[in-house]
Parts: C-alpha cells; sequence; structure tokens
C-alpha cells in the first residue's frame, strides 16, 4: 500500500494550458515537500509546506496544503514545455527524517 | 557551493556480484540519506546516517549495507546482487528538515 497517492500518473498537455497535480493520503504529515525529476538527474526540491491550509506560490506553481495536513495540490499555469518532467510528493511524519514518497505524476507538456 | 555528487554515474554487473557506491553531501551538511528508485515503484528509503551513525532503515534485505566517514560522505554496498537490484540508487543530503539530492548512480545487474 502507497502511503502517498499521486493523481494522475501521466498527464500530456499542450503548451499554455493549466493543470492540477494531486497528492493523497489517509494519514497526517508534518511536513510535505513537492520535487521535480527530470530523467537521468535527481529530484529538484520546489517547495516545502509545514502548515495546514498553506498556500505557497513559484512564478506560475502554486502549492497548497489541505487543512489536515493529509494531502497537497500543486497547479501548473499556463504550461510551458520547461515544465516537462516527473513531479514528485514526499511527506515526513512525527519527528522521522525519513521521507516518505508518492510515485509522481510524468507532466510532458507539448509545443 | 557545489551539490550532492555521487559516484559512479553507471555501474554494470552480474548477478552474485558486490556494488559500492559513493556520495559526498553538501558541505555542512550531516545527514546523508540513500534512496532506491526502481521502474514502477518510486523512490524507496534505504539508509539514513547521521553523525556517523545509521539513524534509520528502509524495507530492504541486510545485504544492502553502508557506512558514513567522518567526513560525512557516505557509501552504500549492495552483496550477493539480484537481478531486481537494477535501479537508479540516489543519494541526499540535510542539515534540517529539506533533503538536497544528488543526480544518482544507475545499477544495472545483468
Amino acid at each position: 500500500t502507497q502511503l502517498l497517492e499521486q493523481s494522475p500518473q501521466f498527464l500530456s498537455i499542450q503548451e499554455g494550458e493549466n493543470l492540477t497535480v494531486y497528492c493523497n493520503s489517509s494519514s497526517v504529515f508534518s511536513s510535505l515537500q513537492w520535487y521535480r525529476q527530470e530523467p537521468g538527474e535527481g529530484p529538484v526540491l520546489l517547495v516545502t509546506v509545514v502548515t495546514g491550509g498553506e498556500v505557497k506560490k513559484l512564478k506560475r506553481l502554486t502549492f497548497q496544503f489541505g487543512d489536515a495536513r493529509k494531502d497537497s495540490s500543486l497547479h501548473i499555469t499556463a504550461a510551458q514545455t520547461g515544465d516537462t518532467g516527473l513531479y514528485l510528493c514526499a511527506g515526513t511524519q512525527g519527528g522521522s527524517e525519513k521521507l516518505v514518497f508518492g510515485k509522481g505524476t510524468k507532466l510532458t507538456v507539448n509545443p | 557551493e557545489a551539490g550532492v555528487t555521487q559516484s559512479p554515474t553507471h555501474l554494470i554487473k552480474t548477478r552474485g556480484q558486490q556494488a559500492t557506491l559513493r556520495c559526498s553531501p553538501i558541505s555542512g551538511h550531516t545527514s546523508v540519506y540513500w534512496y532506491q528508485q526502481a521502474l514502477g515503484l518510486g523512490l524507496q528509503f534505504l539508509l539514513w546516517y547521521d553523525e556517523g551513525e545509521e539513524r534509520n532503515r528502509g524495507n530492504f534485505p541486510p545485504r544492502f549495507s553502508g557506512r558514513q566517514f567522518p567526513n560525512y560522505s557516505s557509501e552504500l554496498n549492495v552483496n550477493a546482487l539480484e537481478l531486481e537490484d537494477s535501479a537508479l540508487y540516489l543519494c541526499a543530503s540535510s542539515l534540517g528538515e529539506t533533503q538536497y539530492f544528488g543526480p544518482g548512480t544507475r545499477l544495472l545487474v545483468l
């Protein structure tokens, strides 16, 4: 059983479209992080959210942490081809520093 | 500032052999984490080292082991390699809650 479920698993859209990807769990997380990973490289941290209901913006990317700290979403406005990649959410629980990862959403933005 | 570095970038082994993967953390980071990213399984936590000690271990057999050196660099050893050990092995370092990843070592077991 995957602790963090990400959806959709695959997403292919045209440049300029908006999209939202989701990260859901039945468990509470003390923090949630979003990463983007490109082929052959390690994940790169985009944002960390720690407070329930928190919203963070990073240019065209908007991240939200659910009120109950069990879920998160990533919204991209006016997607660009450079946004193509694997988007991973990961969370920490309690005092553990171990990161639990979802399987990711593979996003392809077509020109 | 240099990021997390890993070596080698690629490694090809045969079943039953041993593999050694290396990781150098960001300067000043004392914690090193190892993850396995196999096709279709996502990133799975392997090991966490901090200040030279193993602090936590994921659900992997004992043939996966490692150590952290006094300079905080780390090694991951995989003994008696099996075909399903083929994966991207990622190392991350941290000083607090945020983990920063290296580019990974791609291990292929034939």
